[in-house]
């Protein structure tokens, strides 16, 4: 059974630091990009960025807002992947998932976590 | 990078068929066939319905079905079932090796 989940998440002060983790089992991991979507509480989806696979070189992208901020990264030996996340601004807050694209003509993000909540408050 | 547009809500009957637009830019749903629809319940991770504009994962009924005309990508949802009361959300890959998330359509089942 394919299985994603989310952890690191908790209470930090505006300009603080946190890493979430995100563990994968039931699937090939190394084959996989893994991406990061947030969603503040009553409000939408908002893509974080992505780390691809090893065969795509490990590239990484992020959305314009957190460019510079967050750093997303993979131990492929562990199936998990992480989010480091700094200078963390109010807006922020969210809960943050995890989700799969597997590499090649794959369905994208077809398989989530539950969400690590984190909350960026003085 | 803007959120697409999407309604903020449709609703229709149960049996009834609604249809909800996604409309971005040819940066991104109109310069290439990665269009996702995702379905998310209260409390839940959302759940992707449909992808590549049109096709349908393992499991997703065929009262699900997607399209695409230039720049506006939409989802129709036919015979309407009290389980489809959800938010949908659309995605689509943007040039510069990106994604992006609509944001988000209410459907209520009257």
């Amino acid at each position: 059974e394919v299985q994603l989940v989310e952890s690191g998440g908790g209470l930090v002060q505006p300009g603080g630091s946190l890493k979430l983790s995100c563990a994968a089992s039931g699937f090939t991991f190394s084959g996989s990009a893994i991406h990061w979507v947030r969603q503040a509480s009553g409000k939408g989806l908002e893509w974080v960025g992505r780390i691809r696979s090893k065969a795509n070189n490990y590239a990484t992208e992020y959305t314009a807002s957190v460019k510079g901020r967050f750093t997303i990264s993979r131990d492929d030996s562990k199936d998990t992947a992480y989010l480091q996340m700094s200078s963390l601004k109010t807006e922020d807050t969210a809960l943050y998932y995890c989700t799969r694209f597997p590499d090649g003509d794959a369905c994208p993000f077809d398989y989530w976590g539950q969400g690590t909540l984190v909350t960026v408050s003085s | 990078q803007s959120a697409l547009t999407q309604p903020r809500s449709v609703s229709g009957s149960p049996g009834q068929s609604v249809s909800i637009s996604c409309t971005g830019t040819s940066s991104d749903v109109g310069g290439y066939n990665y269009v996702s629809w995702y379905r998310q319940h209260p409390g839940t991770a959302p759940k992707v319905i449909i992808y590549d504009v049109n096709k349908r994962p393992s499991g997703v009924p065929d009262r699900f079905s997607g399209s695409k005309s230039g720049n506006t990508a939409s989802l129709t949802i036919s015979g309407l079932q009290a389980e489809d009361e959800a938010d949908y959300y659309c995605c689509s890959y943007v040039v510069g090796n990106t994604w992006v998330f609509g944001g988000g359509t209410k459907l209520t089942v009257l």
